[in-house]
Parts: C-alpha cells; structure tokens; sequence
C-alpha cells in the first residue's frame, strides 16, 4: 500500500480480554516499530522488528505484552488479559532501515486507539 | 537510555508570529528527526538533521542541529492556525541504537 496501515483505528475492550492489534508496513521496509501514547504523554518504545526478528524488546510494559512479524511484512501486537492502564493509542512505523549508522525516515500509521473498559 | 528534552511544553501565540521548539539529548545523536501530530492522528515527517552544524528549511519551518549533536531547534516564521498541533523531537544512536526515542512533545497554538 501507499502507507502504513494499522487496524482496527479503534477497539473497545473489557478489561481481562486479550487483544491483537495489526500493522501492514509499506511494502519492502526491513524495519518495524511498534510505540505507545497515552494521553498528554509522548511516544514510548515498545519494540522494534528487523526482518522477522526483534532485536530490541525493552519496552514492553510486561509479559502480558508481546509481537510477532511474519514474512518480513506484517505485524501483530497482542496484549492478553487488558487492563485498563493499557488504553492508549498504539502506534506502528516503518522505514527502509533501523536507525543508527544508517539513517532513514520512519513513516507511520494512523494508530490504532484502545480502550479498556 | 538516552533522554530527550523538548522546551516549550506548551506554546500559544498569535498568528504572524515567529516561534522555536528546542530538542535537548542527553547524548550525542546520530540523527534527529521532527514529526508533528494533530490530535487523533499518526505522525507527519518534517525534517532529519545527520551532521553536526546541518540546517534545513521546508517552506516556514526551519530546523537546526548544533555541532555537538546534541541540541536542536524548530523555528517557525509567521506562523498561521495550519501549523498548530504537537510537534515531536525524535533521536537515534548510542543506546538508542536502532530505534528512535521521542521527547515528550510541545502543544502548538496559534490563534488567528
């Protein structure tokens, strides 16, 4: 596609239900983000994918939080058992490379916005 | 993990009037990147800076990064209510390698 896409835009959930929320990266991008915003506050690293794999996972809040990417392409945040401190819009990236020696522009999603309730 | 800065938190003027956001790291970066978000909405890309010293401008809005490449600046000239929103300063490199860490944002308004 042209852009990144994120689905659902929104998703209404009972605390205690899991969740998956997807990323569709544009085509042919290596690199994969994955942050969280919650109200007032900035963006906050959750993880990030090269290729399939993650080699950064740091920023996941708890082992109720986990990602997976499957043919280098699209992603899915899974968050089991939600909590209410969980709502927050998530939001995905992705660029040609990750960042570091090789710098690159990051493109992102829409987000997706989650509510426990 | 490195820390970044942004200065103001929030920000009201008048339209017409100039304006900078500053972005401060705790270490030097390999790139610095902003991005402005209206309410609701993902990111829009402005601008990457890479090297220490480097300017760039694209239409109103202008960008610096200082030599050590640690501090940066977005400078709006005669601002117009088009430019209101969130504007955030994201950084790369040292032991953010990888992935870029955002400051906390600046909430821009501009009333006509």
């Amino acid at each position: 596609g042209a852009g990144v896409s994120q689905s659902p835009s929104n998703k209404v959930t009972e605390k205690g239900k899991d969740v998956e929320l997807r990323c569709d990266p544009i085509s042919g991008h290596t690199a994969l983000y994955w942050y969280r915003q919650s109200l007032g506050q900035g963006l906050e690293f959750l993880i990030y994918f090269q290729g399939n794999s993650a080699p950064d996972k740091s920023g996941l809040p708890s082992d109720r939080f986990s990602a997976e990417r499957t043919g280098g392409s699209v992603s899915t945040l899974t968050i089991q058992r939600t909590q209410q401190e969980d709502s927050a819009v998530y939001l995905c990236a992705s660029s040609l490379a990750i960042f570091g020696g090789r710098n690159t522009e990051a493109f992102f999603g829409q987000g997706t916005r989650l509510t426990v309730v | 993990s490195q820390e970044l800065e942004q200065s103001p938190q929030s920000l009201i003027v008048q339209e017409g009037k100039n304006l900078t956001i500053n972005c401060t790291s705790s270490k030097t970066l390999y790139g610095l990147y902003w991005y402005k978000q209206k309410y609701g909405e993902g990111l829009i890309f402005l601008m990457m800076l890479q090297k220490g010293g480097e300017e760039k401008s694209h239409e109103k809005i202008t960008a610096k990064l200082d030599e050590k490449k640690q501090q940066s600046s977005l400078h709006i000239t005669a601002s117009q209510p088009s430019h209101a929103g969130i504007y955030l300063c994201g950084g790369a490199g040292g032991t953010s390698y990888g992935k870029l860490t955002f400051g906390q944002g600046t909430i821009l308004t501009v009333h006509p």
